[in-house]
């Protein structure tokens, strides 16, 4: 399988600012990313899909001007987290996916605490 | 909404036992699978089975799948203390064009005593 990275591993940021996850796919060309977020003790919950130059897909519920995905190449998706609040504090997991789209590979998550 | 529900939510066993975990589901799939997922880390695929499939095997993992009853069970065999995890099982369906949407049940809280 694909080995994917997320940074930061973790982040602490203060309400109102807006805080930036990377995901790289280090040894696979990735042509679609997702986005996940999980709380605690809960499921992983699909935020966006998006493919390698296109605008993101966003799941219903989902803030595309909250949550900015950029995913430039076939190796970099961004997150971006604007204006965040408390209740965005979450483990936010990237996947990949480049062949059969039913197999992803996820990265390792980060986890944001907005105080 | 929640596709996959797994049950139970925690199993606690004891080392070299077997710990056996199901997942039911609401609407038809391509394939199933499951996830382990450690405290804080990320997941870690275990095994697909097909809608076509009705049991696969992988090392100590056994997965069945009933699409009548729309349901799968994942039996660990003879359970090690570093089995100790979250696992969930996805569903997944085309979301359009070819991109395919992975639905995860709630998991199971696995924790082996040594």
């Amino acid at each position: 399988g694909a080995v994917v990275s997320q940074h930061p591993s973790w982040v602490i940021c203060k309400s109102g600012t807006s805080v930036k996850i990377e995901c790289r796919s280090l040894d696979f060309q990735a042509t679609t990313m997702f986005w996940y977020r999980q709380f605690p003790k809960q499921s992983l919950m699909l935020m966006a899909t998006s493919n390698e130059g296109s605008k993101a897909t966003y799941e219903q519920g989902v803030e595309k001007d909250k949550f900015l995905i950029n995913h430039a190449s076939l190796t970099l998706s961004t997150l971006t987290v604007t204006s965040a609040h408390p209740e965005d504090s979450s483990f936010y997991i990237c996947s990949v996916s480049g062949g059969p789209a039913y197999e992803q590979y996820f990265g390792p998550g980060t986890r944001l605490t907005v105080t | 909404s929640q596709q996959g529900e797994e049950d139970p939510q925690a199993l606690s066993i004891q080392e070299g036992e077997n710990a056996t975990m199901n997942c039911s589901y609401k609407t038809s799939i391509n394939n199933l699978q499951w996830y382990r997922q450690n405290s804080g880390r990320g997941l870690v695929h275990l095994i697909l089975i097909r809608s076509n499939e009705r049991e696969k095997h992988s090392g100590r993992l056994r997965v069945t799948l009933d699409t009548s009853k729309k349901s799968s069970s994942l039996l660990i065999t003879a359970s090690r203390a570093a089995d100790t995890a979250s696992y969930f099982c996805a569903t997944d369906r085309r979301s359009g064009g070819s991109n395919y949407k992975l639905t995860f049940g709630k998991g199971t809280l696995l924790t082996v005593n040594p």
